[in-house]
């Protein structure tokens, strides 16, 4: 899987956006930017995933670059309940076995601001 | 659902004694995984499984044991404990991929263990 470059920390005034960038210059074609949150001491939690197009639900939005070599997560109005560890991972698509890992580098903590 | 849980919350062991961390979920996903996670570190997949009866190793498998006999269980055991394995650990579970479909993965609240 290819490695990603995420900043070690940010931070983000309350209700305003929170922009979370990675770089993934070696992604190949078959790989999808994931990325997941992990409150403290909680379980990590799945946020949202893209290949090529951005992507939108109800937690975030998913920004891609045309050349698939970096992205940027959108929290679009940050709360409080919003500060956790933030990975970005690319992970191959469908082909079983130890595929189905994820690999979870060092993350951004992204601290929300009252 | 319940989702995936795991028992116990919290575990003090003496090194050299075993334990079984348990894992469920009723889900019925096919795919569930162990990762342990230490202090100012990311996720490091120690087990994982793709059906009952089918485990294989991930990057810290050494001094633990799986296995997978049903599709709800996947019990992670500490054979003889040592502090090194003093670490928060995670259990997950997601459906396999069909069709290019990518399945997300849900973890359970996390087993923490201290080994002294």
């Amino acid at each position: 899987d290819a490695k990603t470059t995420q900043p070690t920390s940010m931070d983000c005034a309350e209700g305003r956006a929170a922009n979370l960038p990675c770089n993934h210059s070696t992604i190949s074609g078959n790989e999808y930017v994931y990325w997941y949150r992990q409150i403290h001491s909680q379980g990590p939690q799945y946020i949202i995933h893209g290949l090529k197009n951005n992507e939108t639900n109800e937690m975030a939005s998913l920004i891609i670059t045309e050349d698939r070599k970096s992205s940027t997560l959108i929290l679009p109005h940050a709360t409080l309940r919003d500060t956790a560890v933030y990975y970005c991972i690319v992970r191959e698509l469908n082909s079983g076995g130890s595929n189905y890992k994820l690999t979870f580098g060092k993350g951004t903590l992204l601290t929300v601001n009252p | 659902n319940a989702g995936v849980t795991q028992t116990p919350k919290f575990q003090v062991l003496k090194t050299g004694q075993s334990m079984t961390l348990q894992c469920a979920q009723d889900m019925n996903h096919e795919y569930m995984s162990w990762y342990r996670q230490d202090p100012g570190m990311g996720l490091r997949l120690i087990h994982y499984s793709v059906g009952a009866g089918i485990t294989d190793q991930g990057e810290v498998p050494n001094g633990y044991n799986v296995s997978r006999s049903t599709t709800e269980d996947f019990p992670l055991r500490l054979l003889s404990a040592a502090p090194s394995q003093t670490s928060v650990y995670f259990c997950a579970s997601s459906y396999p991929e069909a069709g290019g479909k990518q399945e997300t993965q849900y973890f359970g609240p996390g087993t923490r263990l201290l080994v002294l």
